[in-house]
């Protein structure tokens, strides 16, 4: 059974700082790798998808990579913004479902 | 413009009663539907997933006689949470599949007095 971890559980940052956000998953028979931010009482946005055979993905501000071997993928956030605070969740595609397991979450605060 | 409609997007009942969440798919049909749900600070968690016109598939620990979910159509999918508890006060989100891309609705904040 695929189980995915987020570290840390919450961060707290300066505006302008960049951060790394970690996610380790313990089955390397993947799909993808896609990264969400979910706003208080909200749905989810997807931000970032990883295939099975790509190693990272990059959309302005963010990227993201994926090591299928280590089980391991980062969010690198570039000069963080207050908007950017939110809980951003990693998830991985898995099983006959393609259903989407997804991580405990790292709650972000970027201090103006 | 969003590609899933889920309402109500809140909701509180009485202990007892039962409700209802619809989640339609609004420009594609969506052959596979997954039901989540999220407790305060924590992830979101798969209760079921269901294709069009076939019975749900729950997973570990989640009862399918209280929570009935209805996948009649395409484009229509139902999650009831029968005779609800407080317990049952979560956020729920629905996640339809549409051709080699998955969608989520904005999700019901379900609160049982």
């Amino acid at each position: 059974k695929q189980e995915v971890t987020q570290i840390p559980a919450a961060l707290s940052v300066p505006e302008g700082e960049n951060l790394v956000l970690n996610c380790s998953f313990t089955d390397s028979a993947i799909y993808n790798l896609q990264w969400f931010r979910q706003d208080p009482g909200k749905g989810l946005t997807s931000l970032l998808l990883i295939q099975s055979s790509q190693r990272e993905q990059t959309s302005g501000r963010l990227n993201a990579s994926l090591d299928k071997s280590s089980g391991r993928s980062t969010l690198y956030i570039a000069a963080s913004q207050p908007g950017d605070s939110a809980t951003y969740l990693c998830s991985i595609s898995s099983g006959s479902a393609r259903q989407l397991t997804f991580g405990s979450g790292t709650q972000l605060t970027v201090l103006p | 413009g969003a590609v899933v409609s889920q309402h109500p997007s809140r909701v509180i009942c009485k202990s007892g009663t039962s409700v209802k969440i619809e989640c339609r798919s609004l420009d594609f049909q969506a052959t596979t539907m997954f039901w989540y749900r999220q407790f305060p600070k924590q992830s979101l968690m798969l209760m079921a997933t269901s294709n069009e016109g076939s019975k749900a598939t729950y997973e570990q620990g989640v009862e399918k006689d209280k929570f009935l979910i209805n996948h009649a159509s395409l484009t229509l999918s139902t999650l009831t949470v029968t005779s609800a508890h407080p317990e049952d006060s979560s956020f729920y989100i629905c996640s339809p599949r549409g051709v080699e891309k998955l969608f989520f609705g904005s999700g019901t904040q379900l609160s049982v007095l």
